[in-house]
């Protein structure tokens, strides 16, 4: 059973940039993989945020971007507002994409 | 504007049976793969099962093959997941996904005695 695993939590304060990460138990990720990030906030659905490793979707902020880092996929936020307090999820595509599988998440604290 | 809203949550009991409902509109239904996604009390996501946009290829994570069934009407701009055999487990909102994109609001699914 193939797991995914995300920081548990990470802490950052207004104005400074944080790297959340995305790794998979079957080794390295790659853009073979697709990363996709999620937001999601309390009593929300999620909203997407990245495709494809870096792409954004039309709505993602400009602070937000996505890349490969050290064998794993990262979200990097630059300039972090309050309001992207928040739990954070990557998902990796197996199985010629049609495969999904959800990191554990990441819950952000902007303080 | 792309929308989705699920319907036919509820409280079951363990071993019975519920079926969900997508209703897409807001874009050609027939022309994308769906996803149905769920998330238990507190927890993160856990995808489901996901369909080609004719049917002809479904795929289910494995704690729910041979108890559940994703389907679609293309004609009624509809996706269902039929769940059968339900387990206190299953207790999760259930979201109903386009791609990656665009997700529902989400519908509760409670399995207690």
């Amino acid at each position: 059973q193939t797991v995914v695993t995300q920081e548990p939590s990470l802490t950052v304060s207004p104005g400074g940039t944080v790297t959340l990460t995305c790794a998979s138990s079957t080794g390295a990720v790659t853009s073979g993989y697709y990363p996709n990030w999620f937001q999601q906030k309390p009593g929300q659905a999620p909203r997407a945020l990245i495709y494809s490793t870096s792409n954004k979707h039309s709505w993602t902020p400009a602070r937000f971007s996505g890349s490969l880092l050290g064998g794993k996929a990262a979200l990097t936020l630059s300039g972090v507002q309050p309001e992207d307090e928040a739990e954070y999820y990557c998902l990796l595509f197996f199985d010629g994409a049609q495969v999904w599988v959800f990191g554990g998440g990441t819950k952000l604290t902007v303080l | 504007e792309v929308q989705l809203v699920e319907s036919g949550g509820g409280l079951v009991q363990p071993g019975g049976s519920l079926r969900l409902s997508c209703a897409a509109t807001g874009f050609t239904f027939s022309n994308y793969w769906m996803n149905w996604v769920r998330q238990a009390p507190g927890k993160g996501l856990e995808w489901v099962t996901n369909i080609k946009q004719d049917g002809s290829e479904k795929y289910y994570v494995d704690s729910v093959k041979g108890r559940f069934t994703i389907s679609r009407d293309n004609a009624k701009n509809s996706l269902y997941l039929q769940m059968n055999s339900l387990r206190v487990e299953d207790t999760a909102v259930y979201y109903c996904a386009r791609g990656v994109e665009y997700w529902g609001q989400g519908t509760l699914v409670t399995v207690s005695s």
